[in-house]
């Protein structure tokens, strides 16, 4: 069964600092991972989607790469600013087909002025 | 493009009542999938539903049931309410349910179960 880790839970940071943020799964063989972003009480919103067979995606001053061989993806945000502070999660999918996403807890991001 | 569209936005019920949550999907979206987040859970999967079929579905007992129109609007049924349902009930589309596509959220819909 696919288990989606992600470290640190929580993050408290100054502005304009430079982030990584981990995500680890247990079965590599995976079809893709995605990246979300969370406001309280609110739904997903996606950033960034890596098929197994890319190594990373970028999008503005987000990066994602993808290590499938360890388990592992990060989700590198440049130059934090307040509005970064969201919960991070991220989803993977297994190859064979199945539909089925599994999520990992979040990330939650404080970016304080 | 308006984006996946979830309604009611809050939900107050009570224990042995039921409850119906609507998702409409973007434009031109064929699958919708249904999840259920909780602090002690995280997020999980219910099913998902494709040209009117579930074609996937997690491990949530049969009071959980959920339909979809021609028009791929999806309706999600919760019977006799426990207070454990007290959750932020999350819809997603993608275009045809592949495995390799984006999903997108709606807002969500909180019930709170008294």
């Amino acid at each position: 069964k696919q288990e989606v880790t992600q470290i640190p839970a929580a993050l408290s940071v100054p502005e304009g600092e430079n982030l990584v943020l981990n995500c680890s799964f247990t079965d590599s063989a995976i079809y893709n991972l995605q990246w979300f972003r969370q406001d309280p009480g609110k739904g997903l919103t996606s950033l960034l989607l890596i098929q197994s067979s890319q190594r990373e995606q970028t999008s503005g001053r987000l990066n994602a790469s993808l290590d499938k061989s360890s388990g592992r993806s990060t989700l590198y945000i440049a130059a934090s600013q307040p509005g970064d502070s969201a919960t991070y999660l991220c989803a993977v999918r297994v190859a064979g087909g199945s539909y089925i996403p599994t999520f990992g807890r979040g990330t939650s991001l404080i970016v304080h002025p | 493009k308006a984006g996946v569209t979830q309604t009611p936005r809050y939900l107050i019920k009570t224990r042995g009542q039921q409850v119906t949550l609507s998702c409409s999907p973007i434009s031109g979206h064929r699958s919708v999938s249904w999840y259920q987040q909780t602090p002690g859970q995280g997020l999980q999967f219910l099913f998902e539903y494709f040209s009117e079929t579930q074609r996937n579905k997690g491990n949530f007992p049969g009071r959980f049931s959920g339909r979809q129109f021609s028009n791929s609007r999806s309706e999600m049924n919760v019977s006799t309410l426990e207070l454990g349902d007290s959750a932020l009930y999350l819809c997603a589309s993608s275009l045809g349910g592949l495995t390799y596509e984006k999903l997108f959220f709606g807002s969500g819909t909180q019930l709170s179960v008294l």
